[in-house]
Order: C-alpha cells, then structure tokens, then sequence
C-alpha cells in the first residue's frame, strides 16, 4: 500500500509564501491530492494533481510533482490568516477513490 | 444541496456499549467511506462501499461494520465499544469510478468511550 510522509508543522508571516512538502512510497499513485482541514471541521478538497502532470497552478496554490523523486509540494502564494489549518497530502493508486493520507502539515500564519 | 451530513455530532459511550454513525449524501455519489482521524496519525481507511450494495474492508476495519443502506446513506456500527474506538470519524462520498477523484467530507462526529 501507500505510505505518505509529511512534516508535521509549519509557521509563516501573513504575505509569505508557505511550502508544504510530501513524500510518497507507491510510485502507481494515479491521483495525488491536497485536502484542507479547518478546526473543527471536515476536509475539503484544495486542488489534485494526475501523475502524468509536473505541475497545477490553480489561483494562488500551485503543485508541483517529482516522480522521480516521489515528493509532491504545496505552495500557498501571499499566505493569510485564513490559510491557518491542517493540509493533508493524499494519494490514490485505484479508481474506486480509496485514499492514503499523510498525517497533516499544521499551517500557523503570524501576523 | 446539503453535502455530506453526519449524526451525531459528538458522543460519549461507555466501553461495551453499541452505536451507530450515520451518513448521508444528497450528490447522486456512488461511492461513500468511512474514516477515522486521530492525532498525529492522518486519516485512515474503515470501509467503504463502491456502489449501492457492496461494501469492502479498507485499511482498519476490526470493531466495525457498515451498511450501504440505500445510495444516499452509508452507517458505521459499532458493536463493542473500546476506549480504542475513541477518535473523529469522518465520511465521506464521490462519484464513483474514473471520477473518484474529489471526495466530499461529512463534518465528522467526536466519539469519546469511558
């Protein structure tokens, strides 16, 4: 199965960048995700990324993927407080949507 | 369109005792999961169920059982409750197939067992 790996937390200045990495073990991965999770709320789908795709910019997110390396990155332009959560990267190596989490970056943005 | 609902919100049961989650979707979504979320941990796989009338083991499936009871609702029981069992669970739905790719989050229902 699929083993994810992520650094556990991260602290950003309001207006900085935030970069949020992931390593995964399945090279079959088809589909690679990042979900955003809000105190005391579910998850919600940021953006998703196809294994045939280097990178997705969508807004101020943008993905890039290393196949090669088996790393996945989040990068959260001009970071407010709002982007304050935890942010799972998560992989997929079927069709039936069976997900493999990481254990979640907490994402703490300092004014 | 309500999403993904969850009841209850939050519950406290003593070891021994039973109960069940429940789910529901208002997507038409085929395919619907159970997780549970504890911390440091991620989320991690109970069951599943493909489509109306199946479901399928995912990666911790002992203590539980579902039913796929109709394509809106998918519930989690659990028969024994163990201080084990005490977490966040989650479910969740997608279209199902080629398009499973974005699965839609109930809010999830805080399980504490004594």
């Amino acid at each position: 199965g699929e083993d994810v790996e992520q650094s556990l937390f991260l602290s950003v200045r309001e207006g900085d960048s935030s970069v949020i990495n992931c390593t995964y073990t399945d090279s079959s991965s088809t589909y690679l995700y990042w979900y955003k999770q809000e105190p005391g709320a579910g998850l919600q789908l940021l953006t998703y990324i196809f294994s045939n795709m280097d990178m997705k910019q969508d807004q101020r997110l943008t993905v890039l993927l290393n196949k090669k390396d088996k790393h996945l990155s989040l990068r959260i332009a001009d970071t407010q407080t709002g982007d304050s959560a935890i942010y799972f990267c998560a992989g997929a190596t079927d069709s039936w949507g069976k997900l493999q989490f990481g254990a979640g970056t907490q994402v703490v943005v300092t004014p | 369109n309500a999403g993904v609902t969850q009841t209850p919100k939050f519950q406290v049961l003593k070891t021994g005792q039973s109960m069940t989650l429940q789910c529901a979707q208002d997507m038409n979504h085929n395919s619907m999961y159970w997780y549970r979320q504890d911390p440091g941990m991620g989320l991690r796989l109970i069951y599943y169920s493909a489509s109306e009338g199946t479901t399928d083991k995912g990666e911790v499936p002992n203590g539980y059982n579902v039913s796929r009871l109709n394509k809106r609702e998918f519930s989690l029981r659990l028969e024994s409750a163990a201080p084990s069992q005490t977490s966040v669970y989650f479910c969740a739905s997608t279209v199902g197939g080629s398009n499973s790719y974005e699965q839609y989050f109930g809010p999830g229902t805080r399980l504490t067992v004594t």
